[in-house]
C-alpha cells in the first residue's frame, strides 16, 4: 500500500519570502499525487496534482511542485509567500488502480510580517 | 451551494451516546468519501461509496462506525457508543468518479466526545 510522509510539522516564513514543503512518497509503481490546502475552518481544497508527463507542475495561487522520482519526492514550492497562504498542506498518494487517496500528516505554514 | 455540504459542524456529545454525520455531495458526483482528522495524524480513510456498488468500508475503525447513502446522494456517517477517541474532525468529499479526478471536501464535522 502506499504511504506519504511530510517530514515538517510546522514551517514558520516571512511574507514575500520563498517557501518548500516536503513530500515523501512510497509506492512501487507511477503514483498519482496531490497537494492539498486547508486553510482555517475550512476544507481541503486541491493545488495541483501529478498524474505523467511534464515532472514540474503548476497550481493555483502560485504553487508549483516537482515529482523527482529517484527521490521519491513531491515537494511544493512557492517563490513567494503571502500572508494568506498560512494554513496547513497536505500532500497524499493515490495509485492508478485505488480510489483511496493516503495522506500525509500535514505541514503547518505560519507566516510573519 | 455548489460545495459539499456538511452538518453538523460542531458537535459535542456525551461518551455512550450515538451521533450521526451528515454530508450532501456536490450534485452529480458519483463518489463519496469519509475522512476522519486527528490532530496531528493527517486524514484516516474511513469508507467509500461508488454509485450503486457495495461501499468498501475497510477503514472504518470498529463495528460501531457505519455509514450510508441513500438514492446515491446524501451520506450519513453513525458512530455508535461514542468514546473519547472518537473525537475528531469528520471530512466527507466528493467526486465525479475515481482517483483522477480531484476530490471536493466539506468543511467538516468536529466531533467532541465529553
Amino acid at each position: 500500500a502506499q504511504s506519504v510522509t511530510q517530514p515538517d510539522i510546522h514551517i514558520t516564513v516571512s511574507e514575500g519570502a520563498s517557501l518548500e514543503l516536503r513530500c515523501n512518497y512510497s509506492y512501487g509503481a507511477t503514483p498519482y499525487l496531490f497537494w492539498y490546502v486547508q486553510s482555517p475552518g475550512q476544507g481541503l481544497q486541491l493545488l495541483l496534482k501529478y498524474f505523467s508527463g511534464d515532472t514540474l507542475v503548476q497550481g493555483i495561487k502560485g504553487f508549483e511542485a516537482e515529482f523527482k522520482r529517484s527521490q521519491s519526492s513531491f515537494n511544493l514550492r512557492k517563490p513567494s509567500v503571502h500572508w494568506s497562504d498560512a494554513a496547513e498542506y497536505f500532500c497524499a498518494v493515490g495509485a492508478g488502480n485505488d480510489y483511496k487517496l493516503s495522506f500525509g500528516a500535514g505541514t503547518t505554514v505560519t507566516v510573519r510580517a | 451551494g455548489a460545495g459539499v455540504s456538511q452538518s453538523p459542524s460542531n458537535k459535542v456529545t456525551e461518551k455512550g451516546k450515538d451521533v450521526e454525520l451528515r454530508c450532501d455531495p456536490i450534485s452529480g458526483h458519483t463518489a463519496l468519501y469519509w475522512y476522519r482528522q486527528s490532530l496531528g495524524q493527517g486524514l484516516e480513510f474511513l469508507i467509500y461509496f461508488q454509485g450503486n456498488s457495495a461501499p468498501d468500508k475497510s477503514g472504518l475503525p470498529s463495528d460501531r462506525f457505519s455509514a450510508e447513502r441513500t438514492g446515491g446522494s446524501v451520506s450519513t456517517l453513525t458512530i455508535q457508543r461514542t468514546q473519547q477517541e472518537d473525537s475528531a474532525v469528520y471530512l466527507c468529499a466528493s467526486s465525479l468518479r475515481q482517483v483522477l479526478s480531484p476530490l471536493h471536501f466539506g468543511n467538516g464535522t468536529r466531533l467532541t466526545v465529553t
